[in-house]
């Protein structure tokens, strides 16, 4: 089955510790996207990578870094410098191809909740 | 920047009853796609609108975007459990793959 994979489903960070979140998708999608969202909140953009060895910084890139060095993988790290990471973080992926002037959807993985210790 | 505003947050019907969430946009979109988000859950495609003044049906929702392309509505006519949820509308950007999501529409079927 297509699809994309996050891991894990649960982090715990300790203090000062960076952490990193696993996205992969087997969809040969070029686009891939990070969200945050927040309890009862909406999604909020923290990176996205269109084609592979480029991404650009979304809307609370802060505190964040990704890499996208495989196209079916898009690894976001946490840092230390994030200071209220605890959410919940969604990766996306979509293939660029228009489709009667729209977009393709974004196809999600299950989500990673990072909490704090 | 770009905002998508949607309301309500939340919405409280009984079972039977109608449902509907409302997007604004200060600015126009090449095109609106809404999500359903169920509880604990990640989001899922519902459907795409792009054309001015589009109305799109699945069984009981109707979706509608607005003759400017700044609006967008979702109704559910004659909720069942099965709807519960929080749905999102996702505003397009013609310069890149980027969406401009709203807050959500949390929809809660009282007991």
């Amino acid at each position: 089955d297509g699809g994309i994979t996050q891991s894990p489903k649960y982090l715990f960070r300790k203090e000062g510790q960076n952490v990193t979140l696993s996205c992969e998708q087997n969809l040969n999608h070029d686009a891939m996207y990070w969200y945050r969202q927040d309890p009862g909140q909406g999604l909020r953009l923290i990176y996205y990578s269109q084609i592979v060895n480029d991404f650009q910084k979304g809307d609370i890139a802060e505190g964040y870094s990704v890499s996208r060095e495989k196209k079916e993988s898009f690894p976001l790290t946490v840092t230390s410098a994030q200071k209220n990471p605890t959410a919940f973080y969604l990766c996306a992926s979509s293939s660029p191809r228009l489709t009667g002037g729209g977009r393709q959807p974004q196809h999600f993985g299950d989500g990673t909740r990072l909490s704090i210790l | 920047g770009q905002q998508v505003m949607q309301i309500p947050q939340y919405q409280h019907v009984q079972e039977g009853e109608d449902f509907t969430t409302y997007c604004n946009s200060s600015t126009t979109l090449s095109n609106i796609q809404w999500y359903k988000q169920r509880p604990g859950g990640h989001p899922v495609f519902l459907i795409q609108l792009v054309k001015s003044g589009e109305v799109k049906k699945q069984k009981r929702l109707t979706f509608q975007f607005g003759e400017a392309k700044k609006n967008s509505s979702l109704h559910i006519t004659a909720t069942q459990t099965t709807d519960v949820g929080t749905y999102f509308c996702a505003g397009g950007r013609d310069s890149n793959y980027q969406l401009i999501w709203g807050a959500g529409t949390k929809l809660i079927i009282k007991p």
